[in-house]
């Protein structure tokens, strides 16, 4: 596996109750991405970073957010957790030359009770 | 988890059998192709891409396979083993993007 860890790796909250993930990277690659994956679904990227402090939405951003101060640590908050957003969660990351290609971490299973 | 393989296609072959898991990809815009490996409890892992001025690439016992007159795609697993067993997902990419759009997946079985 590339460098890539998460954490924590399942976590069980209750609604309304703010959550952090974190994930860390070895790699020190520019580009990386939170994607949520759920049954009947593909995964569906809901931020990304293109660089220290540098993120953009995408598909599925609402209800979250992100923050990268440094190369290797992008945190995905979810300010108040809804049962909608029980999921798995995966980091990825890629390089700047090959950005297409995407590594992804182990997942964190977050149920939301 | 496990999850991830309900309400998926899933195609069951034989231990030593060939496989070939299909993939309709939606924009003719697309120029970059990935198929990535998603075994039970863990992340995608990066398989095999292709570019869209090519039609055939091979790696380790895998080939993919890209149709773009009608946007289709294919992975061929030759010598399919149970460690195979996984579900498996293409990804498209348009020139100038870089952030893909994956498909939903095939789950393979392979039975020993």
């Amino acid at each position: 596996d590339a460098g890539i860890t998460q954490s924590p790796r399942h976590k069980v909250t209750e609604t309304g109750t703010p959550v952090t993930l974190r994930c860390h990277q070895t790699e020190n690659h520019r580009y990386m991405y939170w994607y949520r994956q759920d049954p009947g679904h593909g995964l569906r990227l809901i931020h990304y970073s293109y660089g220290v402090k540098d993120t953009d939405k995408g598909e599925v951003s609402d209800g979250y957010s992100v923050s990268r101060s440094k190369t290797e640590d992008f945190l995905l908050t979810l300010e108040s957790a809804t049962s909608s957003q029980t999921s798995v969660y995966f980091c990825a990351i890629s390089e700047s030359d090959r950005r297409y290609e995407q590594y992804f971490g182990p997942g964190t299973r977050l149920t939301v009770t | 988890g496990e999850s991830v393989g309900l309400h998926l296609p899933t195609l069951s072959v034989q231990e030593g059998d060939n496989s070939i898991i299909n993939c309709a990809y939606s924009n003719s815009a697309s120029d970059y192709f990935i198929w990535y490996k998603q075994e039970s409890g863990k992340g995608p892992q990066f398989i095999i891409d292709i570019r869209s001025n090519m039609d055939k690439r091979q790696g380790q016992r895998v080939t993919v396979l890209l149709n773009k007159t009608v946007k289709h795609l294919s992975l061929q697993i030759a010598a399919t083993q149970p460690g195979d067993s996984a579900v498996y997902f293409c990804a498209e990419n348009i020139g100038g993007s870089y952030i893909p759009t994956f498909g939903r997946g095939t789950s393979l079985i392979v039975h020993p």
